[in-house]
């Protein structure tokens, strides 16, 4: 199980946050990523092996954790970062967290 | 780009069959594995549901479809398939295909491309 917290952050533009996704058991060797959601849109990956960046992805979301307690930072919001994120563990078969929304405060 | 197109979704009674196609293009879709992945309401929860491998070799599926669900791939279409039968209520998602990042192996990992996804809806 994955249980991201907190269920939903109200912030402004500008704003620093970070999200939090929790296993229930080891993940091992930093097999999360994470995605973001935009309404009537397809998840978007953001971030894999915990930490790494995907394509095109801007410095402004970074990734850390291992072993049970994972998080996502997303250094000062753009207008366009307001969504839903969920996190996945892809170590033992596929489990996602029930997602963090993110709006507009 | 990779882009990743659905069809087939609709409405079917309890019980009844449904076949799902996903066009592939932008990338070599032989040389990557493949999944469906279900989401049963607009951002909520995310549910894997099947993999198959670049070669076909290997298939799995969640225990909540397994001997329901069947995944196929046609290799000179570019299409991926999700064949589905005895459809349940829980079924109602929409279904999207999901490309793996791993090229030439059996192992699966996680989605780096997701198409838009394709509704169905089991209910009499």
């Amino acid at each position: 199980v994955l249980t991201q917290s907190p269920g939903t952050l109200s912030l402004s533009p500008g704003e620093r946050t970070t999200l939090f996704c929790e296993a229930s058991q080891s993940v091992g060797s930093r097999y999360l990523a994470w995605y973001q959601q935009k309404p009537g849109q397809a998840p978007r990956l953001l971030i894999y092996g915990a930490s790494n960046r995907a394509a095109g992805i801007p410095d402004r979301f970074s990734g850390s954790g291992s072993g049970t307690d994972f998080t996502l930072t997303i250094s000062r919001l753009e207008p366009e970062d307001f969504a839903v994120y969920f996190c996945l563990q892809y170590g033992r078969s596929f489990t996602f967290g029930q997602g963090t929304r993110l709006e507009i405060k | 780009q990779v882009q990743l197109v659905e069809s087939g979704g609709g409405v079917v009674h309890p019980g009844g069959s449904l076949r799902l196609s996903c066009a592939a293009s932008g990338f070599t879709f032989n040389n990557y594995g493949m999944h469906w992945v279900r989401q049963v309401s607009p951002g909520k929860g995310l549910e894997w549901v099947a993999f198959i491998s670049h070669d076909e070799d290997k298939k799995d599926y969640a225990e909540s479809v397994k001997g329901r669900f069947t995944i196929s791939r046609d290799k000179s279409t570019n299409t991926l398939y999700l064949q589905m039968n005895s459809l349940r209520a829980e079924d109602t998602a929409v279904y999207y295909c999901a490309k793996d990042w791993l090229k030439w192996t059996n192992l699966k990992t996680y989605f780096d491309s997701w198409g838009q996804g394709t509704l169905v809806t089991v209910s009499s």
